[in-house]
């Protein structure tokens, strides 16, 4: 069973601070993605990130996948209300290319 | 319509009920998915159907049973569920290949009483 921990599971901040949420495991992931999901809606796709080492910007969001292909973190600048979230990361395994989710990370940006 | 949409969004069902919920993609995807939703836990995998065939059944309980006629809709269909079947359950779909991106719809939040 592939499993993912992410870190922090809560994290509240200000408006305008930086914040890292990490996506930790022991398995190599094909590929990783990123979501974000509001309360009562479904997660809502961020980002893919396919190759080890590979960086890729959303606006405010950088997303980065380990050399080994096994962790990832989603680090945001100068963040903002509307970054309210559940962010969840999701590796893909095995030739029919399923997704383990992680448990989360629940943020709130304070204005 | 874009995307993936799921009905009914809010469902409240009896213990004795049956009911069903109803997924449709409208992405040219190969494969359709069942997440369960569950307060503090990790999304929970369901069911997976690749090309129509079910190719994953997590451990699910037979009171949760799926139905893919086509590519683009999937079922799962309800009976004699228990209160701890209450949560958000989630459709997704995807086009199998290298990057596995999964598309989901918004849920149908349910409560069993």
């Amino acid at each position: 069973t592939q499993l993912l921990e992410q870190s922090p599971q809560f994290l509240s901040i200000q408006e305008g601070e930086n914040l890292t949420v990490y996506c930790n495991s022991s398995s190599v992931f094909s590929s990783l993605q990123w979501y974000r999901q509001e309360p009562g809606e479904g997660p809502v796709l961020l980002v893919t990130v396919v190759t080890g080492g590979e960086v890729k910007k959303l606006k405010r969001l950088t997303f980065q996948f380990g050399d080994a292909r096994k962790d990832s973190s989603l680090h945001i600048t100068a963040a903002q209300p509307g970054d309210t979230g559940l962010y969840l990361c999701a590796g893909a395994y095995g030739s029919a290319r399923q997704l383990t989710f992680g448990s989360g990370t629940q943020l709130t940006v304070l204005p | 319509e874009t995307g993936v949409t799921q009905t009914p969004r809010h469902l409240v069902m009896g213990m004795t009920n049956k009911k069903s919920l109803k997924c449709e993609q409208h992405l040219g995807h190969n494969a359709m998915y069942w997440y369960k939703q569950s307060a503090k836990k990790p999304l929970e995998l369901m069911f997976v159907y690749n090309f129509k065939e079910q190719t994953e059944n997590n451990s699910v309980p037979s009171r949760f049973s799926p139905e893919c006629p086509n590519s683009s809709h999937l079922f799962l269909h309800l009976h004699t569920l228990q209160p701890e079947d209450s949560a958000l359950y989630l459709c997704a779909s995807s086009q199998v290949g290298r990057e596995a991106t999964q598309y989901f719809g918004p849920g149908t939040r349910l409560l069993v009483l």
